[in-house]
């Protein structure tokens, strides 16, 4: 298993620059989730999908701010117009009931490597 | 108040030594408890689950206090390789995905 796949690694781009982060979940797994961390935040829920419908995205900071998941194995994040405050890095995570705590019953997030978005 | 609050540290440790973290979470209706070790510059990993009864995974034993709405993780006989960022994760389980993070406790195992 190849484990969850997100591009670009690192994004370096001008304030004002339209940005698009992509992410590829495990397969099987229903449930998708997009985090941003920064030093000072920490990890931030930005959105979370489950079977491709958007369930939370009270995480969302603004407008500027939009995800779509068009299918089971792909999902990206887009920033338009990015912000110098928008670099972070930003994580996605996927799971599965299959990956469910047996005693807690909660899923298990997989995460990606992480896309480090810097806007000058 | 936050959801979950962690000491962010550093906790500098001498290999060998037992170093204990604590995390705090404020809705007494949260089910499910983890921890996750995120190393420099890499992506958080499941460390351990935490359950109500406490357990155990090697060097590293989890505990749950309901009462006091606090989780602790030990780690006995620190390793070198144990120097990283440990974060507490709660969510309100019952088929409820959404789970918090805590900003994360950084540990550094000095030689």
């Amino acid at each position: 298993d190849a484990g969850v796949i997100q591009s670009p690694r690192h994004e370096v781009t001008e304030m004002g620059q339209e940005v698009t982060l992509r992410c590829k979940p495990i397969s099987g797994h229903n449930s998708l989730f997009w985090y941003r961390q920064t030093m000072m935040r920490g990890l931030e829920l930005l959105i979370y999908f489950n079977n491709n419908v958007p369930i939370d995205d009270s995480g969302m900071p603004e407008d500027r701010f939009s995800a779509k998941m068009p299918n089971a194995s792909f999902s990206t994040l887009k920033i338009q117009p990015s912000e110098p405050r928008d670099s972070a890095v930003y994580f996605c995570a996927s799971s599965s009931p299959q990956g469910r705590n047996p005693n807690s019953g909660a899923n298990v997030l997989t995460f990606g490597a992480g896309s480090r978005l810097t806007v000058l | 108040r936050k959801e979950v609050e962690q000491d962010p540290g550093p906790f500098n440790v001498p290999e060998g030594a037992t170093v204990a973290f604590n995390c705090t979470y404020s809705n007494s209706a949260s089910q499910s408890f983890f921890w996750y070790r995120q190393d420099c510059r890499k992506e958080p990993k499941l460390l351990m689950s935490v359950y109500s009864s406490g357990n155990e995974d090697g060097r590293f034993t989890a505990q749950l206090n309901r009462a006091s709405q606090y989780i602790s993780l030990l780690i006995r006989d620190s390793k070198l390789s144990d120097s990283a960022t440990y974060l507490c994760v709660v969510n309100l389980g019952g088929g409820y995905q959404k789970v918090t993070f805590g900003t994360g406790t950084k540990l550094q195992v000095i030689p």
